[in-house]
């Protein structure tokens, strides 16, 4: 079963708009990380924040993380056509990473 | 050289056949994963590899057989599936799988396979 799950489960925007994607996991964690996915291809690894953390930063990126709520954000800032893809956040359960159910983003030139 | 490679890109198969998906590294990681992955859905972990030795199965079907030759190379062998297995195959790796899901992971471009 899958812990994280994340809304919206899509978004549309213009190029240039930002675009926030939220994260809930149900266990304790150490990270939490993100990812993107290109159509049919493999994850690429985006961010990761600690629990001790409550926001982290990456070129256009930004997360927190709010460990009380149990829930995490991404925030894509002047989003771009190149950003279209799917988000999934990931956390630990145990020794097995649990993958998100994903916000698939598209960016409207 | 960061990069996970995996073959084939796209396979074919019919319920009958015998095939094996193959993944690559040379990160120098000691840990590999397999999931499997249905359109619009996430990753779902089938295996985990550390240090070459099975460490997770997440109770998949014996029609998938892992592999891991050594520590750069896994493979997972497929017989007799099921249209229902037919799915984009992922290969990843981290650094040792001790820290486990706290690790970030590498992941292959996939293998998307069809079973008719």
């Amino acid at each position: 079963s899958q812990q994280g799950e994340e809304d919206p489960q899509a978004l549309s925007i213009q190029e240039g708009e930002n675009a926030t994607m939220n994260c809930s996991y149900k266990t304790s964690i150490n990270n939490l990380q993100w990812y993107r996915q290109n159509s049919g291809r493999g994850l690429v690894h985006l961010i990761l924040i600690r629990s001790n953390e409550r926001e982290k930063h990456s070129g256009r990126l930004r997360v927190t993380l709010d460990t009380s709520k149990k829930s995490s954000s991404l925030l894509i800032t002047a989003s771009r056509a190149a950003d279209t893809a799917s988000y999934f956040c990931a956390n630990e359960e145990g020794f097995k990473t649990i993958f998100g159910a994903g916000t698939r983003l598209f960016v409207k030139a | 050289d960061t990069e996970v490679t995996q073959t084939p890109k796209h396979l074919v198969m019919g319920m009958t056949n015998k095939k094996s998906l193959k993944c690559e590294q040379h990160m120098g990681h000691r840990a590999m994963y397999w999931y499997k992955q249905k359109a619009k859905k996430p990753p779902e972990l089938m295996f985990v590899y550390s240090y070459e030795k099975l460490s997770i199965n997440e109770s998949v079907p014996s029609r998938f057989s892992p592999e891991c030759p050594n520590s750069s190379l896994l493979n997972l062998h497929l017989h007799a599936l099921q249209p229902e297995d037919s799915a984009l195959y992922l290969c990843a790796s981290s650094l040792s799988g001790e820290w486990g899901g706290r690790e970030t992971q590498y992941f292959g471009p996939g293998t998307r396979l069809l079973v008719l």
